[in-house]
């Protein structure tokens, strides 16, 4: 299976705590979409990425969030000092980015903060 | 401000019958509209995409019409199957490709 993976699935961590979550992309698809998604709301843009360059991040990234993509292949999140609040389903996505788009997801990392 | 709003409350069909859900939007002008099938705990998966310029698209079961003056889109399912039991979700291009969803609406078919 060539689609997007997410690692890992599930992560609980304690509050104050720093996360990284992976995304590998399907393979030579340019564009790479992080998403929050919390219970009974639909995914909320978090940042995206064209190849390496990171071209916007939403104001829900507070300072305490970073995302890479360092060889415009895979991308990491980081959460640092995680809080209560950031229990999420985290979501990538990718796309060829050629014209309109249609976005792969990948399964999600669950986040839990005790 | 800007909304995308789907029904929040569970559609329950009964086998067989036609279920039709509804996304609106404001203070939005996409260039295309997507809906998407989400199972629980895991990611969306594409099912359709219409633009602003076609009024209506089909793939097999599924129906899709986009109406830019009223700012909707009806996402229809005929000849339903406990199979399409499932939250869909509309989204809407915005900005730099990005996507807006909305809430998304839990579709339950019964046998």
């Amino acid at each position: 299976d060539t689609g997007v993976s997410q690692n890992p699935r599930h992560k609980i961590t304690k509050r104050g705590q720093n996360v990284t979550f992976r995304c590998d992309p399907i393979s030579e698809h340019n564009r790479l979409y992080w998403y929050r998604q919390t219970l009974g709301q639909g995914p909320e843009f978090l940042t995206y990425f064209q190849n390496e360059a990171q071209l916007e991040k939403s104001r829900l990234l507070s300072d305490r969030f970073s995302a890479e993509r360092p060889k415009g292949s895979f991308s990491t999140l980081e959460i640092q000092r995680t809080e209560q609040g950031d229990s999420a389903m985290y979501l990538c996505a990718s796309s060829a980015g050629q014209g309109v788009e249609t976005q792969y997801f990948g399964p999600g990392t669950r986040l839990l903060v005790l | 401000s800007q909304k995308i709003e789907q029904n929040s409350e569970a559609l329950n069909i009964q086998e067989g019958k036609t279920a039709t859900l509804t996304c609106n939007y404001t203070n939005y002008s996409p260039a295309y509209l997507q809906w998407y099938r989400q199972d629980p705990g895991r990611g969306p998966v594409f099912l359709l995409l219409i633009r602003e310029n076609e009024k209506e698209k089909r793939k097999e079961r599924l129906k899709v019409t986009f109406d830019t003056t009223l700012k909707q889109s009806l996402f229809h399912i005929t000849a339903s199957q406990p199979a399409d039991s499932a939250t869909y979700l509309c989204a809407l291009e915005t900005a730099g490709n990005k996507l807006t969803f909305g809430g998304g609406t839990r579709v339950l078919v019964k046998p």
